[in-house]
């Protein structure tokens, strides 16, 4: 079956612009969650979603940054006013569930954004 | 808080030996994860440890976890060059969504 997909795969705006970058899970998969990766370094987590509200947002940087899930299964991750520090790899994973052994996540091939 | 230690943070090895990646975490957890990632590609889910002495096998490669010592290791067998790759372990927090990460290794096995 089709994994997680995200587009655009690859993203390059100017400093001050907005940008939405998009999350497709694996259908029937309840959870969804958003990372940021900085090279060379770990995913930091973002936000998690569980069906379509938004369980935990605190991993998002500031007010620029905002995320919704509308209908349950699309992500549309949004970001204000981008500065270059935003630059970074932006991974969307789902899970079963977030509990138990339907915690395992699943990547999907990440958001390439460069903000100049 | 908790923090995730991987090292060695890049390794670089011979095709045919063994070596150890090393996963320290700074407080109590359940639930350990192994990922790979390839350069430019997305995170690949190896292993998932739950229990304490865990040990799970694919291949040459093998994890365990000690939830005492708060340590899990990723042991490489007989290394070949596909394995050439980073590789992240993932600590997750009691609430069991949120996973914490190491800084990853990067494994580079030479033919």
């Amino acid at each position: 079956g089709a994994g997680v997909s995200q587009t655009p795969s690859n993203k390059v705006t100017e400093k001050g612009k907005y940008v939405e970058l998009r999350c497709d899970p694996i259908s029937g998969h309840t959870a969804l969650y958003w990372y940021r990766q900085s090279l060379g370094q770990g995913p930091e987590f973002l936000i998690y979603f569980q069906g379509t509200g938004a369980a935990d947002d605190s991993g998002l940087p500031n007010d620029r940054f905002f995320a919704v899930r509308p209908e349950g299964s699309v992500s549309t991750l949004k970001i204000q006013r981008t500065e270059r520090g935003d630059s970074a790899v932006y991974l969307c994973a789902s899970s079963l569930d977030s509990s138990g052994l339907a915690n395992e996540q699943f990547f999907g091939p990440g958001t390439r954004l460069t903000v100049l | 808080e908790l923090k995730v230690e991987q090292n060695p943070l890049f390794l670089s090895m011979q095709e045919g030996k063994n070596y150890t990646i090393y996963c320290n975490y700074s407080t109590t957890s359940d639930r350990l994860y192994w990922y790979r990632q390839d350069p430019g590609k997305s995170l690949e889910s190896l292993f998932v440890l739950l229990s304490n002495g865990a040990v799970k096998q694919e291949g040459r490669l093998m994890a365990s976890l000690d939830t005492k010592a708060r340590l899990s290791t990723l042991h490489i067998t007989a290394a070949v060059h596909d394995l050439s790759a980073t590789y992240f372990c993932a600590v997750a927090l009691y609430s069991n969504y949120q996973l914490i990460w190491g800084a990853g290794t990067k494994l580079i096995i030479k033919p």
